[in-house]
């Protein structure tokens, strides 16, 4: 089991640009969450999916961040155009059933 | 609003030392709550509770709830500079599914040699 796995590690880009971060959830894990993590604000969840679905998006700070999940085995979080307040280091996570989650390495975002 | 605060922010302590952190939430319908540990990466979980009073222990590391005075203890006895990092506490907020997590800030643990 490879865990839950994020692509890239790091992302630099200029403010403008148009950035996608990519999870691999766990197979067969029902759930996947992104959340942010800054040092002001700690982890927050900024949507979850089950079984592929949106459930709740209200963490999404604004439109230019959209999430998908087209199938079972990934899903993107897009931000554009970036800014650099989105600097911060996103995590995917999932589970299956309660309990709690495997995140993935985390993919940490510099917007400059 | 749902909220978990966690208490102290930071810590340095010296190898061997015992320290307990604290977790405080308000979360209507409560269900669990979870401690997780974080290094350079991403979070590993440590414990989910659910029962007052029954302790969870793995090797030096322990926790237990307090359901009537809303708040969760995590000690680490005889610390060693492994036990560095961020404990993060969390609770799923009523209304979400048990999966969704709202965390604490987190406590920064420092352990000197």
């Amino acid at each position: 089991d490879a865990g839950v796995i994020q692509s890239p590690r790091h992302e630099v880009t200029e403010m403008g640009q148009e950035v996608t971060l990519r999870c691999k959830p766990i197979s067969g894990h029902d759930y996947l969450f992104w959340y942010r993590q800054t040092m002001m604000r700690g982890l927050e969840l900024l949507i979850y999916f089950n079984n592929n679905v949106p459930i709740d998006d209200s963490g999404m700070p604004e439109d230019r961040f959209s999430a998908k999940m087209p199938n079972a085995s990934f899903s993107t979080l897009k931000i554009q155009p970036s800014e650099p307040r989105d600097s911060a280091v996103y995590f995917c996570a999932s589970s299956f059933g309660p309990g709690g989650y495997t995140f993935g390495s985390g993919t940490r975002l510099t917007v400059v | 609003e749902d909220k978990v605060v966690q208490s102290p922010l930071s810590l340095v302590v010296h190898e061997g030392d015992t320290v307990t952190l604290n977790c405080s939430y308000e979360v209507t319908n409560f269900r669990s709550l979870l401690w997780y540990k974080q290094e350079k990466k991403a979070p590993t979980f440590l414990f989910m509770l659910t029962s007052s009073g029954i302790e969870k222990k793995s090797g030096r590391l322990s926790s237990i709830l307090d359901k009537k005075e809303l708040f969760s203890i995590l000690n680490i006895t005889a610390t060693q500079t492994g036990d560095s990092a961020v404990y993060l506490c969390a609770v799923p907020p009523y209304g979400g599914a048990t999966n969704k997590l709202i965390f604490g800030t987190g406590t920064l643990l420092a352990v000197q040699p």
